[in-house]
């Protein structure tokens, strides 16, 4: 069966330090992966994607890695802040219409 | 531009009753997109649209029914609601093909259903 799994539920990191968060996938070619971040109670926001031909992608702190032999996306957040804390989530696309994610992890930055 | 917006925010339904949430949004976008979110599951796809007019199933369709009669809009009815229908549901669209693949997210319904 079909499956996206981010590593760990929770992730709790020191201020400054680099946060990792994993995505990995089962069964599926997706063309490209996504990551959103959500903070509580409101809708997920779009932060990267990274397509199927790109090993790496950054933005300012984040940088998104893809792996399609391994079948794993990483996530990294270098120079973490308290500002950072929210939920995480991937999310892919294997015919252009049809989006699947993953169920979050939960990060913490702490001062 | 108000991006896309959820009404209503909130409410409370007894089983067996239906109601209808509207998704609404101003940037032209082609696709659009229903999703149920529960503790521990991540977001789950309903039902999709790739443009006024159509509509399709995702991955957990069974009693919801969609609409989008106009470009801007995209209705999820429930007919019979249950207590497992209980859940925060967020709507989303995006620009259609050639566009951008990002999602822009609505900021969620909470729906109880008692």
């Amino acid at each position: 069966s079909q499956k996206i799994e981010q590593n760990s539920e929770a992730l709790n990191i020191q201020e400054g330090k680099t946060a990792t968060l994993t995505c990995n996938y089962t069964n599926y070619s997706p063309a490209y992966l996504q990551w959103y971040r959500q903070d509580p109670g409101r809708g997920p926001v779009f932060l990267l994607l990274i397509r199927e031909n790109e090993k790496e992608k950054r933005k300012e702190r984040l940088k998104v890695t893809f792996d399609t032999t391994l079948k794993q996306s990483l996530f990294h957040i270098t120079a973490s802040q308290p500002a950072d804390s929210a939920t995480y989530l991937c999310a892919l696309d294997e015919n252009n219409n049809d989006m699947r994610f993953g169920a979050g992890t939960r990060l913490t930055v702490k001062p | 531009n108000a991006g896309v917006t959820q009404t209503p925010k909130f409410r409370v339904l007894k089983t067996g009753q239906s109601m209808t949430l509207l998704c609404a949004q101003d940037m032209n976008h082609e696709y659009m997109y229903w999703y149920r979110q529960d503790p521990g599951m991540g977001l789950r796809l309903i039902h999709y649209s790739v443009g006024e007019g159509t509509t399709a199933k995702g991955e957990v369709p069974d009693g919801y029914n969609v609409s989008r009669l106009k470009k801007q809009n995209f209705l999820l009815g429930l007919e019979s609601a249950a207590p497992s229908q209980t859940s925060v549901y967020f709507c989303a669209s995006r620009p259609g093909t050639g566009g951008s693949y990002e999602q822009y997210f609505g900021p969620g319904t909470r729906l109880t259903v008692t």
